[in-house]
């Protein structure tokens, strides 16, 4: 099956600084990546739609000047978390759509992100 | 917006019995997805369902869309400690984006 791997899987960084997580299909070409916010014992909060060569489209409320979204190439979407702060600790996870019949997700491992 | 609910949040049951967990959007769908995630683990994908009225098989779970597109179940017949996890459903209205469910995490109890 498709496999989605995301980079770093964890990371801390402290209040003020920016973290950037890569999300990468491996073994297909992904022109639309999603990604996702899941706080614990929660749902999935999807936070963006990232397209390949245009700007992403974001969900309401989800500030676009603090989660920047690159999409560069079929198999790599990036997601820049800038000047963190303590509210933005959470599971951030991305997923790549598939292009056939059923648009399954393929969802990456997730990256823990805590700001301290 | 677009809201999809689902019951119960948690369900026990002890291995053998049968689960089911319900999902109601509060717009129409064009297409349903069920999506598994374990403890720990991310969301995989189980099915997707286009058809009103439909329903789907996959050994012991059986997937239902309802006849008005707006609600859906999950069945789990005879529970194994490997159906641990949480379920969710994930709703779209046309578009490539979905909407999830708010989850029902299933705990099976040996």
């Amino acid at each position: 099956g498709a496999v989605v791997s995301q980079h770093p899987s964890w990371v801390i960084c402290k209040s003020g600084t920016s973290v950037k997580i890569e999300c990468r299909s491996l073994d297909f070409q992904a022109t639309t990546m999603f990604w996702y916010r899941q706080f614990p014992k929660q749902s999935l909060m999807l936070m963006a739609t990232s397209n390949e060569g245009s700007k992403a489209t974001y969900e309401q409320g989800v500030e676009k000047d603090k989660f920047l979204i690159n999409h560069a190439s079929l198999t790599l979407s990036t997601l820049t978390v800038t000047s963190a702060h303590p509210e933005d600790s959470s599971f951030y996870i991305c997923s790549a759509a598939d292009q056939g019949p059923s648009y399954e997700q393929y969802f990456g491992p997730g990256t823990r992100l805590t700001v301290t | 917006g677009q809201q999809v609910m689902q019951i119960p949040q948690y369900q026990h049951v002890q291995e053998g019995e049968d689960f089911t967990t319900y999902c109601n959007s509060s717009t129409t769908l064009s297409n349903i997805q069920w999506y598994k995630q374990r403890p720990g683990g991310h969301p995989v994908f189980l099915i997707q369902l286009v058809k009103s009225g439909e329903v789907k098989k996959q050994k012991r779970l059986t997937f239902q869309f309802g006849e008005a597109k707006k609600n859906s179940s999950l069945h789990i017949t005879a529970t194994q400690t490997t159906d641990v996890g949480t379920y969710f459903c994930a709703g779209s209205s046309g578009t490539y984006k979905y909407i999830f469910g708010t989850g029902t995490r299933l705990k099976v109890l040996a």
